[in-house]
């Protein structure tokens, strides 16, 4: 069965500068879609950003990035020039390409941006 | 274009009572999912429906049912609350392949209480 892990359950950055999200995945499957999504005090899930594994090329949304490394099952996110704004919980998602089509998640990573 | 809609947005149960939650999407997708988020531990897949006419149990079924009303329209329900339920729950969407957008697309989420 995949998983996903998220190791950080809270982080802080201040306003400016740059912080990275950690995930780490499980799977057998050899194609499928990770996904970052962001969930700020309004509840609403918001998706950042999404890689598909058999793209190479590193995904890239403004100040978002990801660093995905496939053979060691990684998945980071890096936001630039934090801002206020970005202070939410982080959700790491996986989702497969063959059978249930099922997305799985970890358990979050809370993001506070300091002024 | 409303995207998708659960209703209600908050919901106060007293043990044993039962509710239905609703939700509808408009964008032609085929998958519909039903997830809670508990703090600390991300959001976890109770029931899905890959396409219409089917259901299949997630990673926390118990003490829930699923109807797959119709393409649309995909609803949870709790048939004697206990405390324990008490939770966030979302509804979510998706595409089956081809994915021209492989994430899932959510609702805003009903925080439900059961005293």
């Amino acid at each position: 069965a995949q998983t996903v892990t998220q190791s950080q359950p809270e982080m802080s950055v201040q306003e400016a500068e740059t912080v990275t999200l950690s995930c780490t995945y499980d799977t057998s499957e050899s194609n499928y879609y990770l996904f970052w999504y962001k969930q700020p005090p309004s509840r609403q899930m918001i998706l950042v950003i999404r890689q598909e594994a058999y793209k190479q090329q590193n995904a890239t949304e403004n100040r978002f990035s990801v660093n995905f490394q496939k053979a060691a099952k990684s998945f980071s996110l890096k936001i630039s020039d934090s801002q206020l704004g970005d202070t939410a919980m982080y959700f790491c998602a996986f989702r497969g390409t063959s059978g249930t089509y099922k997305y799985i998640f970890g358990t979050g990573t809370r993001l506070k941006v300091l002024a | 274009n409303a995207g998708v809609t659960q209703t209600p947005k908050f919901q106060v149960l007293k043990t044993g009572q039962s509710m239905t939650l609703q939700c509808a999407q408009d964008m032609n997708h085929n998958s519909m999912y039903w997830y809670r988020q508990d703090p600390g531990m991300g959001l976890r897949l109770i029931y899905y429906s890959a396409s219409e006419g089917t259901t299949d149990k997630g990673e926390v079924p118990n003490g829930y049912n699923v109807s797959r009303l119709n393409k649309r329209e995909f609803s949870l329900r709790l048939e004697s609350a206990a405390p324990s339920q008490t939770s966030v729950y979302f509804c979510a969407s998706s595409e089956l392949p081809p994915l021209i957008r492989p994430e899932a697309f959510f609702g805003q989420g009903t925080r439900l209480t059961v005293v």
